[in-house]
């Protein structure tokens, strides 16, 4: 299948600072990338909805200055947090999808973030 | 809005047991349903899928059907085995075709 692949897998940060994540499709390329939030023993929530060239889409109560996505092109995606908090410690996954809207998605293997 | 519960976690399981992790859902419409697999130190991996009422998706001998009447998509396997121990994460795709996640239930299979 399809590989996507995130980087780093790990970052330590001191608060205040800003983290920049990379979303790589290798073998494909993604017109869509996703974004996803992750914390102990919860669900994946969906943060934002990548789409090359443009803008990406939000969802409800995802602060869009305080986590900029870029996908400046079909094969990478980027995910900054900027000025990091504790708080915002997490594991953060992506992925993109194949093929049109019902596509199936491929997934990195995430990356965690922990701010100091 | 559309949700997804999946049983707690971790499930200890001795090989060649039977597998079963309950999934239920809430959603308007007719959403797509999938079971999603994650291995240790890698990303999410499509395990199944069921698109309709009556549907089995079935892959690697985990199996399970779209029940409607009970808004469940149980995941079953017969006989597992120590490499299926992972992370495993059921999903429902509705409407704006966003992918909602349950909490995902940890497996673990000892010998």
């Amino acid at each position: 299948g399809a590989v996507v692949s995130q980087h780093p897998s790990r970052v330590i940060c001191k608060s205040g600072t800003s983290v920049k994540i990379e979303c790589r499709s290798l073998d494909f390329q993604a017109t869509t990338m996703f974004w996803y939030r992750q914390f102990p023993k919860q669900s994946l929530m969906l943060m934002a909805t990548s789409n090359e060239g443009s803008k990406a889409t939000y969802e409800q109560g995802v602060e869009k200055d305080k986590f900029l996505i870029n996908h400046a092109s079909l094969t990478l995606s980027t995910l900054t947090v900027t000025s990091a908090h504790p708080e915002d410690s997490s594991f953060y996954i992506c992925s993109a999808r194949v093929g049109g809207q019902n596509g199936e998605l491929f997934f990195g293997e995430g990356s965690r973030l922990t701010v100091l | 809005g559309n949700s997804v519960t999946q049983m707690e976690g971790p499930v200890t399981l001795s090989e060649e047991a039977f597998l079963t992790i309950n999934c239920t859902y809430t959603a308007t419409g007719y959403p797509s349903l999938f079971w999603y697999v994650q291995y240790p130190g890698e990303g999410l991996q499509l395990l199944l899928k069921a698109t309709k009422a009556d549907d089995k998706g079935s892959n690697k001998g985990f199996e399970a059907t779209y029940r409607k009447e009970t808004t469940s998509f149980h995941l079953e396997k017969g006989s597992v085995q120590v490499s299926d121990s992972a992370v495993y994460f059921c999903a429902l795709r509705g409407g704006g075709n966003k992918l909602t996640f349950g909490t995902g239930t940890q497996l673990k299979v000892e010998l």
